[in-house]
């Protein structure tokens, strides 16, 4: 099983600030996804993105977020102004190897639990 | 009608017997099912896919798929303590969609 880490574990901010949220794959993955979890609800998929473009994002996904790829390796989720209902857990999730396939089984990171106060 | 439905719970079971957890789906193209166990605070841990009609076993675990019904479920054989978490069933929702559409999960608690 392929390893996703996730930095940092847990991030806590004030209304309004921006925050970075990181994935870092273990070996070179091409598709990664994001999700989140408010506390006691499901999981919910925000963005898919391959070979540095968005492949698919969900309503949730707005213009406060973006994803990037800044150095080849590790896989950002920006949230530029955060919002008291963004507290949740973050998921970033990669499927092994170059992935790509339709069904691929999908990994989770550790998660980073943000909340914002 | 939700994309992906699971009974919330909380499921009891004494340790030694047959947990069944069921999930049902709405859309009939989906190909790609997923059942994880999430524990309290941690992230969705993959234990089971399957991709065609019928069953699939690993160790322990059995899941069941019937298109034709839209229904996928998960038998837990010889439950152990260690089973007790929330089951969390995922679709990949739509040909051809890679992205995973989860239900709510059902929360599973195995009573020595």
């Amino acid at each position: 099983e392929p390893e996703v880490t996730q930095t940092p574990s847990h991030q806590v901010t004030q209304m309004g600030q921006e925050v970075i949220l990181r994935c870092v794959p273990i070996s070179n993955h091409l598709y990664f996804y994001w999700y989140r979890q408010i506390l006691g609800q499901k999981v919910e998929f925000l963005v898919s993105f391959y070979n540095n473009e968005i492949s698919e994002k969900s309503e949730i996904f707005d213009d406060q977020f973006s994803v990037e790829r800044p150095d080849g390796s590790n896989f950002t989720l920006k949230i530029r102004s955060t919002k008291l209902e963004d507290s949740a857990m973050y998921f970033c999730a990669s499927p092994p190897g170059a992935g790509g396939l339709i069904g691929d089984e999908q990994f989770f990171g550790p998660g980073t639990r943000l909340t914002v106060l | 009608q939700k994309e992906v439905e699971q009974n919330s719970g909380p499921l009891s079971v004494p340790e030694g017997a047959i947990a069944s957890l069921n999930c049902t789906y709405s859309d009939r193209v989906s190909q790609s099912f997923f059942w994880y166990r999430q524990y309290s605070g941690k992230s969705p841990e993959l234990i089971m896919s399957i991709y065609s009609n019928g069953d699939k076993e690993d160790g322990r675990f059995t899941a069941q798929l019937n298109k034709a019904s839209q229904y996928v479920s998960l038998l837990i054989r010889d439950s152990q303590p260690s089973d007790s978490a929330t089951y969390l069933c995922a679709v990949n929702i739509g040909q051809g969609a890679q992205k995973l559409v989860f239900g709510q999960g059902t929360r599973l608690t195995i009573n020595p």
